[in-house]
């Protein structure tokens, strides 16, 4: 069955780096664009980012450009997102999260999500 | 402010039912397909209608959607307890490169 799930989450300072993982199992990573989610403390979801199948093209919202990352290794069948300069802003529940596209460039919404992984910014 | 406009909250007794609108613009769900997510708390989202009006396997048919021009609806028939949670709406928006999301809306069975 398909089985996502993040880890790396933590108490970090502002300002500060953190890298999360995403282990995905239970199908054949390499052909789906895959995502993160976040959703802070009593609000609601937030997508932040997408990269393709390949990991030829990737997409963030607004407030996260320039200071974060998403890559895969497909070798690994693994997900990843880099956070640097982080905010307080930041602090959420952060969800992987498959897309229900095969198709390369096209995106149909995240029909599978891992548990997800708590970013706490706090000095 | 969320991109896609949704009621905070919306209730119904069991059996009745309920719908739950999702308001947009030209860019995102006038063009795109719209996607909608139940959340349980604690827990992570679920997808429950994808392409405005296609169920996964495993969702009751009392889950239905609808989309017209930049609006679109989700219904839930015979409303039961254990429907009580939290919706939210999604499309993806051609202005901004990327998906956006309803404020999300808690659904209460009275």
């Amino acid at each position: 069955q398909v089985q996502l799930v993040e880890s790396g989450g933590g108490v970090v300072q502002p300002g500060r780096s953190l890298r999360l993982s995403c282990a995905a199992s239970g199908f054949t990573f390499s052909i789906y664009g895959m995502h993160w989610v976040r959703q802070a403390p009593g609000k609601g979801l937030e997508w932040v980012a997408l990269i393709w199948s390949d990991g030829s093209n990737k997409y963030y919202v607004d407030s996260v450009k320039g200071r974060f990352t998403v890559s895969r290794d497909n070798s690994k069948n693994t997900l990843y997102l880099q956070m640097n300069s982080l905010r307080a802003e930041d602090a959420a529940v952060y969800y992987c999260a498959r897309d229900l596209s095969v198709v390369v460039g096209l995106t149909e919404g995240f029909d599978y999500w891992g548990q997800g992984t708590l970013v706490t910014v706090s000095s | 402010q969320s991109v896609l406009t949704q009621p905070p909250t919306a209730s119904g007794t069991p059996g009745q039912r309920v719908s739950i609108s999702c308001s947009g613009s030209s860019s995102n769900i006038g063009r795109n397909y719209v996607y909608w997510y139940q959340q349980f708390p604690g827990t992570a989202p679920k997808l429950l209608i994808y392409r405005n009006n296609q169920r996964p396997s495993g969702v009751p048919d009392r889950f239905s959607g609808s989309k017209s021009g930049t609006s679109a609806s989700l219904a839930i028939s015979g409303l039961r307890s254990e429907d009580e949670a939290d919706y939210y709406c999604s499309s993806w928006d051609d202005s901004l490169s990327g998906w956006v999301f309803g404020g999300g809306t808690k659904l209460t069975v009275l």
